[in-house]
């Protein structure tokens, strides 16, 4: 793994609860991203971050807000769960060496609303 | 994903060769990857190409690109049991961030 961690790993919710993701990273890449999965989907991207408070729009980000206040953390914010969010949400790094070719992914969180 | 095309499956013999393909739209795409996803895991990047060149391999791995045709494909020889997992093809758009555009992926099941 490329000193990534995403926390909760797993998490069940309420339809209207607001519900916050959190990625870590220890490898001081520039650029964060946060993808969901969905079966028939790949992943598509959400929100991505190119440096501290510097944060831009994926392709599928209507309900999802993110916040990156430190280099290393990168959050992402359901603020209203709905069951269309029921997803894997993985979050990738690049910027390794000045390079964007290579991004490294976390494990994943799996959430749940219901 | 509907950028980037992928069969669904894939089953092979353990030993035989697995080939996995892909086709991608945008000519202009500088990168193409290949990722592993094995069950409950992250996204493993296995191995990428650049998009001037024609094939790249990588031990057991071998990735081709058809530029005109826009088609990629991935060989894996000697496929093992331990390479059943769910292969992504991914291609990257220019611009100051690594867009990546990921096709649905490709479920490989290998056999005894």
């Amino acid at each position: 793994d490329a000193g990534i961690t995403q926390s909760p790993r797993h998490k069940v919710t309420e339809t209207g609860t607001p519900v916050t993701l959190r990625c870590h990273q220890t490898e001081n890449h520039r650029y964060m991203y946060w993808y969901r999965q969905d079966p028939g989907h790949g992943l598509r991207l959400i929100h991505y971050s190119y440096g501290v408070k510097d944060t831009d729009k994926g392709e599928v980000s209507d309900g999802y807000s993110v916040s990156r206040s430190k280099t290393e953390d990168f959050l992402l914010t359901l603020e209203s769960a709905t069951s269309s969010q029921t997803s894997v949400y993985f979050c990738a790094i690049t910027g390794r060496e000045g390079s964007n070719t290579e991004a490294f992914f976390g494990q994943g969180t799996r959430l749940t609303v219901v | 994903g509907e950028d980037v095309e992928q069969s669904l499956f894939l089953s092979v013999r353990e030993g035989d060769s697995s080939v996995i393909n892909c086709t991608y739209t945008d000519s202009s795409s500088t990168y193409l990857y290949w990722y592993k996803q094995e069950p409950g895991a992250g996204l493993q990047l296995l191995t990428y190409i650049f998009s001037n060149m024609d094939m790249k391999q990588d031990q057991r791995l071998t990735v081709l690109l058809n530029k005109k045709d826009k088609h990629l494909s991935l060989r894996i020889a000697d496929t093992q049991t331990g390479d059943s997992a769910i292969y992504f093809c991914a291609e990257s758009r220019p611009g100051g961030y690594n867009k990546l555009i990921f096709g649905a992926g490709t479920r490989l099941a290998v056999h005894p």
